[in-house]
């Protein structure tokens, strides 16, 4: 079956440097959602999109933009990085199933920030 | 708000045994979603389990089965005849099911089990 697809896999940038990581979710797919895990810690929700527009917010910083494009695939763009950005990026996919009802969110193998 | 705990910070057993994962979490949804994923040390999360807060039926799927109590607001996890592949972070986590589109995950801080031979 399908996964979702991050690109790149690992990314080496220096500080105050940008860099876009990309996400392709599972086929038929309508929402996105972005998560950045620090080294060990758990996974902290970024933001997340619905039918290309953004559905929720989480603790993404002004530096960081994100948006989803007409084939569901979305991009998180990162600005003036920092030494603290360093992190395993997630980005996780699902299928909106209607009001009162989830389904489950499968997340892609993750991108590898180090920020030097 | 919404937050999940894993008391157990880390757990070390012989293969063969079973080990049990503790989550506990809250939330003020009326409904909502428990799931436990894994966390290999390749470092991807893979998805095991999901359990709706309608249906407090536990359930046995292998090796792994499940005891979901509303009443303690505990969902934990167990791994029967533990095997050395099953070492790995595991990752309780809690999504809101009102809004019933794109509802985040709140993780807990996960158990890292190690199992041996």
């Amino acid at each position: 079956a399908a996964g979702v697809i991050q690109s790149p896999r690992h990314l080496i940038k220096e500080k105050r440097e940008t860099a876009t990581l990309k996400c392709y979710p599972i086929p038929r797919h309508d929402t996105v959602y972005w998560y950045q895990q620090g080294p060990g810690q758990d996974p902290q929700f970024l933001i997340s999109f619905y039918e290309k527009m953004q559905s929720d917010k989480g603790s993404i910083p002004d530096r960081f933009s994100a948006q989803q494009f007409s084939d569901y695939h979305s991009e998180l763009n990162m600005s003036s990085l920092e030494l603290g950005d360093s992190a395993l990026y997630f980005c996780a996919s699902s299928r909106a199933v209607g009001q009162g009802s989830l389904d489950t969110q499968y997340f892609g193998p993750g991108t590898r920030l180090t920020v030097l | 708000a919404q937050k999940v705990t894993q008391a157990q910070t880390e757990i070390s057993v012989v293969e063969k045994e079973d080990v049990t994962l503790d989550c506990v979490y809250e939330t003020r949804d009326t409904t909502y979603y428990l799931f436990w994923y894994k966390q290999p040390p390749s470092g991807e999360l893979v998805f095991l389990i999901r359990r709706n807060s309608f249906d407090e039926q536990n359930e046995i799927s292998g090796r792994y089965s499940w005891n979901f109590q509303k009443s303690t607001s505990s969902f934990n996890f167990t791994i029967t005849a533990s095997q050395v592949v099953d070492s790995a972070v595991y990752f309780c986590a809690l999504s809101g099911g009102n809004t019933g589109t794109a509802s985040k995950l709140t993780f807990g801080t996960g158990t890292r089990l190690q199992v041996t031979l």
